[in-house]
């Protein structure tokens, strides 16, 4: 299977801490983005960063990626409790989109 | 508004039956995917479209059935050889080239019943 792994599983912080989650993947990627998804809802696209950059920042959000260790790593600054999701990698090889396992993040007011 | 639309939003059916969950786009892209989420798992890819009247399987395409007779529309088919179907199945759409988002509809719940 080519699907990616975040780690950790599960987090639970307070609000105002920062949040990092990472993902793992194992071929070669055109590109990783990261999702996030309300409970019972479609997944939304938060950020896309190309193989051939090594950090993006987006609003509180920074990617960083690293091709020679295929991971890569999504930090959520300054969480608020709206932040609560899960939260997927989406390693992206021609139009072939494959997601990670998600990272439950739940932000205590 | 542009966007994916799947329907119905939860589902039933009953042991034998064939199902058909409908995903609708009216952002021109080309490509659509059908994904199936187990709870507390990540997505797995059943069929994918690139373009009208051409598919192909994805890693879990046993049980499933899909069409693409239309730009706008890529329904799934659960058949009764599927034999786990309750899940969460979602719908997607990408632009083409390289480098672009997926777009996601709401997702169909199905249970069997």
């Amino acid at each position: 299977s080519q699907q990616g792994e975040e780690d950790p599983q599960a987090l639970s912080i307070q609000e105002g801490e920062n949040a990092t989650m990472n993902c793992s993947y194992k071929t070669s990627i055109n590109n990783l983005q990261w999702y996030r998804q309300n409970s019972g809802r479609g997944l939304v696209h938060l950020i896309l960063i190309r193989s051939n950059e090594r950090e993006k920042h987006s609003g509180r959000l920074r990617v960083t990626l690293d091709t020679s260790k295929k991971s890569s790593s999504l930090l959520i600054t300054a969480s608020r409790a709206a932040d609560t999701a899960s939260y997927f990698c989406a390693t992206v090889t021609g139009n072939q989109f494959y997601f990670g396992t998600g990272t439950s993040l739940t932000v205590i007011p | 508004d542009g966007g994916i639309t799947q329907s119905p939003k939860y589902l039933f059916r009953k042991e034998g039956q064939n199902v058909t969950l409908s995903c609708e786009q009216n952002l021109n892209h080309d490509a659509m995917y059908w994904y199936r989420q187990d709870p507390g798992q990540g997505l797995r890819l059943i069929y994918y479209s690139q373009i009208v009247n051409d598919f192909q399987k994805g890693d879990i395409a046993e049980g499933y059935s899909v069409s693409r007779e239309k730009k706008e529309s890529f329904p799934l088919t659960v058949t009764s050889a599927q034999k786990n179907p309750t899940a969460f199945y979602l719908c997607a759409s990408t632009p083409q080239g390289y480098n672009t988002e997926a777009f996601f509809g709401q997702g169909t719940r199905l249970t069997v019943v």
